[in-house]
């Protein structure tokens, strides 16, 4: 099946200091890719859609510059979050979806493996 | 605004049956996704109804009725690795750019030996 990958996994850094995740579709080219968050407990919440070759969608309450999204190309989304404080400390994950925005979706979303965020 | 309505929490004997309860009020309706969380780890795909009625895969049967915006996950057969959350998500959006996924706060099942 189709895999989607993580790096880092883990990610320990200081306040105020920037991080970068990238999420990327090893076999299919993903035209969309989603950042999801969760906090220990909850469910995932929405934080943006990442579509390739043009800018991120974010849900309401998600700070734009604070959580910037690439998708450069159609394997690759990056999420940066600047200047994190301990209160970005959460699971990050990403999953992708093949095929043309809108298209058929069914249990064609892939997960990735998530990155655990600790801001000191 | 969106809204997706599971249990908190559940328990169940290992043998028995289960049965997650699901009700969601959206703007948009373009199907229903359950999955399995095991603590730490992304969740992994269960099922996907868009039609109403019922989808049996294993040990998981998954049920549909959108007039009243309802959904469950049933478990037959309970085994100590079903422990796990389950979510209830839907998808939601009626242009290409807006279509996402939406998920419920998720039911952590208890299985007891």
């Amino acid at each position: 099946g189709a895999v989607v990958s993580q790096h880092p996994s883990w990610v320990i850094c200081k306040s105020g200091t920037s991080v970068k995740i990238e999420c990327r579709s090893l076999d299919f080219q993903a035209t969309t890719m989603f950042w999801y968050r969760q906090f220990p407990k909850q469910s995932l919440m929405l934080m943006a859609t990442s579509n390739e070759g043009s800018k991120a969608t974010y849900e309401q309450g998600v700070e734009k510059d604070k959580f910037l999204i690439n998708h450069a190309s159609l394997t690759l989304s990056t999420l940066t979050v600047t200047s994190a404080h301990p209160e970005d400390s959460s699971f990050y994950i990403c999953s992708a979806t093949p095929g043309l925005a809108g298209g058929p979706f069914s249990e064609t979303q892939y997960f990735g493996p998530g990155t655990r965020l600790l801001v000191l | 605004g969106q809204n997706i309505d599971q249990p908190t929490e559940m328990t169940a004997t290992e043998g028995a049956i289960v049965q997650i309860n699901c009700t969601y009020q959206t703007s948009g309706f373009n199907g229903l996704f359950w999955y399995q969380q095991h603590a730490g780890e992304a969740p992994t795909f269960l099922s996907y109804n868009v039609l109403d009625g019922l989808e049996e895969k294993g040990r998981f049967s998954s049920f549909l009725s959108r007039s009243k915006g309802y959904s469950y996950l049933l478990l037959k057969e309970l085994q100590m690795k079903d422990s796990a959350s389950y979510l209830c998500a839907v998808r939601v959006g009626t242009r290409n750019r807006d279509d996402k996924i939406i998920f419920g706060k998720g039911t952590r099942l208890h299985i007891l030996p």
